[in-house]
C-alpha cells in the first residue's frame, strides 16, 4: 500500500518561498508513475499545481508556472514543491499524490498559511 | 478551454439515485476521474477510466461519458455518500491537469 506524507512549515511570510516535501513509502518513486501536488484554499475547490516523473521531467499549471518548482530526490524516495513570491492567496491545504492516469494515492494534506 | 464545469450542489433522498455531471472540451479526448472529499479529509478516488472503481469503492458508484460530458452516478445513495465530488482530467492539450468546480452532494 503506497503512502504519502507531506511535511514543511505551516506558516510562510508574504513574498517568501513555500517549501514542502512529500515522502513516499510502500512503493518506489522510480516506478512508472508521475507524482503531483494539488492545493485547496479554505472553503474552495481543488487546484492542480504540477507533476514530476522520476527522470526529472515536469509539467506545471500555466497559472503558477512562473513561481513553481517541483523536484525529486530518488535517494530519499521523496519529491518536493517550492512556490515563490507567495501571497495570502496561496494559503491552502497542500496535497501530494501519485498519478497512474488517475490520482490514486493521496497524502493527508498540510495547511500552509501565508501571513506576517 | 481548460475548464471543467460542475453543478455546485445536488440533493438526493436516501436510497435514491443521483447523477453528477462534469462538462469540458477536454472530455472529448480524455476520460474523467472522480474524487469524493469529506470535510477535513483528503480526496478519495471513486471512479476512473471508462468505468472503473478502485478496490474498496462500493459498486453503487459508476461512471459514464458522452461527448463533452462525464457523469458520476450513485445508485442507492447512502448517508455516508454525503460529500463534495470533483472530476478531473487532462486539459485538451494533454500538458496539464484540471479539476472540476466541485459538486456538494446532500443525502
Amino acid at each position: 500500500q503506497v503512502q504519502l506524507q507531506e511535511s514543511g512549515p505551516g506558516l510562510v511570510k508574504p513574498s517568501g518561498t513555500l517549501s514542502l516535501t512529500c515522502a513516499v513509502s510502500g512503493g518506489s518513486i522510480s516506478s512508472s508513475n508521475w507524482w503531483t501536488w494539488v492545493r485547496q484554499p479554505p472553503g474552495k475547490g481543488l487546484e492542480w499545481i504540477g507533476e514530476i516523473y522520476h527522470s526529472g521531467s515536469t509539467n506545471y499549471n500555466p497559472s503558477l508556472k512562473s513561481r513553481v518548482t517541483i523536484s525529486v530526490d530518488k535517494s530519499k524516495n521523496q519529491f518536493s514543491l517550492k512556490l515563490s513570491s507567495v501571497t495570502a492567496a496561496d494559503t491552502a491545504v497542500y496535497y501530494c499524490a501519485r498519478i497512474a492516469t488517475e490520482f490514486d494515492y493521496w497524502g493527508q494534506g498540510t495547511l500552509v498559511t501565508v501571513s506576517s | 478551454s481548460s475548464e471543467l464545469t460542475q453543478d455546485p450542489a445536488v440533493s438526493v433522498a436516501l436510497g435514491q439515485t443521483v447523477r453528477i455531471t462534469c462538462q469540458g472540451d477536454s472530455l472529448r479526448r480524455y476520460y474523467a476521474s472522480w474524487y469524493q472529499q469529506k470535510p477535513g479529509q483528503a480526496p478519495v478516488l471513486v471512479v476512473f477510466g471508462k468505468n472503473n472503481r478502485p478496490s474498496g469503492i462500493p459498486d453503487r458508484f459508476s461512471g459514464s461519458s458522452s461527448g463533452n460530458t462525464a457523469s458520476l452516478t450513485i445508485t442507492g445513495a447512502q448517508a455516508e455518500d454525503e460529500a463534495d465530488y470533483y472530476c478531473n482530467s487532462r486539459d485538451i492539450s494533454g500538458n496539464f491537469y484540471v479539476f472540476g468546480t466541485g459538486t456538494k452532494v446532500t443525502v
